[in-house]
């Protein structure tokens, strides 16, 4: 089992293109969450998908970004018309079940995004 | 907001010796845990204790949970310089989602 696995793991964009970040769970989990840290910060919530379900958008911005996990492949976290302060790491999260076990979560090494 | 804040923001000590780390919390919780982050990587979890649970061990970690208090500590004993890193503490408060709310983070540095 490879983990939780992110690509890419550095993304350079200039301002005003997109960005598109994968996520893919560990196998055999369902559920799937994305984190922001900026620099010398803790994580922040964005959202919580199931497969084919939003189920919490509640941490994400109402512009420019959105996610996705569709039935097959990974999930899919897109920042359009980036600007420099979405300079930050992503991560993400997955597990088995809603809720959290006695393992917590298992996390992916994220990817770095750097808006010129 | 409910954030948990870890205190001290930085610890530096020498090798052998025991690490403290602090996190305080605003509103109840169902779970507390505690995640280290090495530079540039991402996080890896370790330990979580439940809000029913005062103390918890595991290897050279020992956890404490007071929810009078709302604060929990990350003791680190006979630390090594693999030890240096960042911990950060997340909580999920009851009658949320399964979101995690992390604090900022204490950045320990043990040096050989």
């Amino acid at each position: 089992n490879a983990g939780v696995m992110q690509n890419p793991r550095h993304l350079v964009r200039r301002r005003g293109q997109e960005a598109r970040l994968r996520c893919s769970p560990m196998k055999g989990h369902s559920h799937v969450y994305w984190y922001r840290q900026l620099p010398e910060e803790g994580l922040k919530f964005m959202v919580y998908l199931q497969k084919e379900n939003i189920i919490d958008e509640s941490g994400m911005p109402k512009e420019r970004f959105s996610a996705e996990f569709p039935k097959e492949g990974p999930s899919i976290l897109r920042i359009q018309q980036v600007v420099r302060g979405d300079s930050a790491a992503y991560f993400c999260a997955s597990s088995p079940l809603p809720g959290i076990s006695n393992y917590g979560y298992t996390f992916g090494s994220g990817t770095r995004l750097t808006v010129v | 907001s409910q954030q948990g804040e870890e205190d001290p923001q930085a610890l530096s000590i020498q090798e052998g010796e025991n690490a403290t780390m602090n996190c305080s919390y605003k509103t109840s919780i169902n779970n507390l845990q505690w995640y280290r982050q090495n530079s540039g990587r991402g996080l890896v979890h370790l330990i979580l204790i439940r809000s029913n649970e005062r103390e918890k061990h595991s290897g050279r970690l020992r956890v404490t949970l007071d929810t009078s208090k709302k604060s929990s500590s990350l003791l680190i004993t006979a630390s090594r310089a693999a030890d240096t890193a960042s911990y950060f503490c997340a909580t999920d408060f009851q009658g949320g989602s399964e979101k995690l709310v992390f604090g900022k983070g204490t950045k320990l540095t043990v040096n050989p």
